[in-house]
C-alpha cells in the first residue's frame, strides 16, 4: 500500500527542546517536501530536496534544519531557535518536476508548544 | 516567485448547485496548475491537474485554465454536503521545483 507517513500525529514540546518529525515515503518519489500551515493561512514551503543527500531551503527555513539520507525518509528538526513553531506541519513527495510537480501529502504532525 | 490569489470564502452554496471556485496569478510563464482539497484538521488531497487551456472534466469537478486572463478555475456540479472543504490553488515555480499555493477558499455546501 504505497504512501507517505509522518509521526507523530501531535507532538508536545517544551520552550529550548529541539524535536524531529518523521515522514517516510514508498511511493519511489525523488523529490519530498516540508510545509508548515498555520490556522487560516496557505501552506509555506520550509525546506525541500529533489535528491539523496540534497536539499534546498524554501521560504522559512530558519530555526529548521533536514537531512535527506535515503530516498524514503526526509525528517524535519524543530530546534529551539524556532521561536514560534506551534504550527500543523506537512510532508509531500513528487515524482515530477517543474510543470509536472504533482505534490501528494502524508497526514500531517500537529506540534504544539508548551 | 509567482503569487496566487484566491477569495478566502466561505463561499456558500446549496446542495445541488454548482461550486465556482477561483484562483488568479501573477506569472504569464505557467504552464499547469493543480487543485487541492482540504478538510478540516486534514492534510491538501489532489483533486485535479490542468496542462492546457481550456477544460478538464474528472467526474463532478471540471477545471478552466484561461491562460490569457490569467486565472483558473474549478466548478463543483451537484454539490455535496461532503464537498465542504478548503479548496487550495497551486502553481509550480519555473526552474524551482516547488509550488506556490493559494490560502485556499473554503467552500460550505447545505442540505
Amino acid at each position: 500500500d504505497g504512501g507517505i507517513t509522518q509521526s507523530p500525529k501531535y507532538l508536545f514540546r517544551k520552550e529550548g527542546q529541539n524535536v524531529t518529525l518523521s515522514c517516510e515515503q514508498n511511493l519511489n518519489h525523488d523529490a519530498m517536501y516540508w510545509y508548515r500551515q498555520d490556522p487560516g493561512q496557505g501552506l509555506r514551503l520550509i525546506y525541500y530536496s529533489q535528491i539523496v543527500n540534497d536539499f534546498q531551503k524554501g521560504d522559512i527555513a530558519e530555526g529548521y534544519s533536514v537531512s535527506r539520507e535515503k530516498k524514503e525518509s526526509f525528517p524535519l528538526t524543530v530546534t529551539s531557535a524556532q521561536k514560534n513553531p506551534t504550527a500543523f506541519y506537512l510532508c509531500a513527495s513528487s515524482s515530477g518536476t517543474g510543470d509536472y510537480n504533482e505534490q501528494f501529502f502524508g497526514p500531517g504532525t500537529r506540534l504544539t508548544v508548551l | 516567485q509567482k503569487e496566487v490569489e484566491q477569495n478566502s470564502g466561505p463561499l456558500s452554496v446549496p446542495e445541488g448547485a454548482i461550486a465556482s471556485l477561483n484562483c488568479t496569478y501573477s506569472d504569464r510563464v505557467s504552464q499547469s496548475f493543480f487543485w487541492y482539497r482540504q478538510y478540516s484538521g486534514k492534510s491538501p488531497e489532489l483533486i485535479m491537474s490542468i496542462y492546457s487551456n481550456g477544460d478538464k472534466e474528472d467526474g463532478r469537478f471540471t477545471a478552466q485554465l484561461n491562460k490569457a486572463s490569467q486565472y483558473v478555475s474549478l466548478l463543483i456540479r451537484d454539490s455535496q454536503p461532503s464537498d465542504s472543504a478548503t479548496y487550495l490553488c497551486a502553481v509550480p515555480n519555473s526552474g524551482y521545483s516547488t509550488l506556490t499555493f493559494g490560502k485556499g477558499t473554503m467552500l460550505l455546501v447545505s442540505p
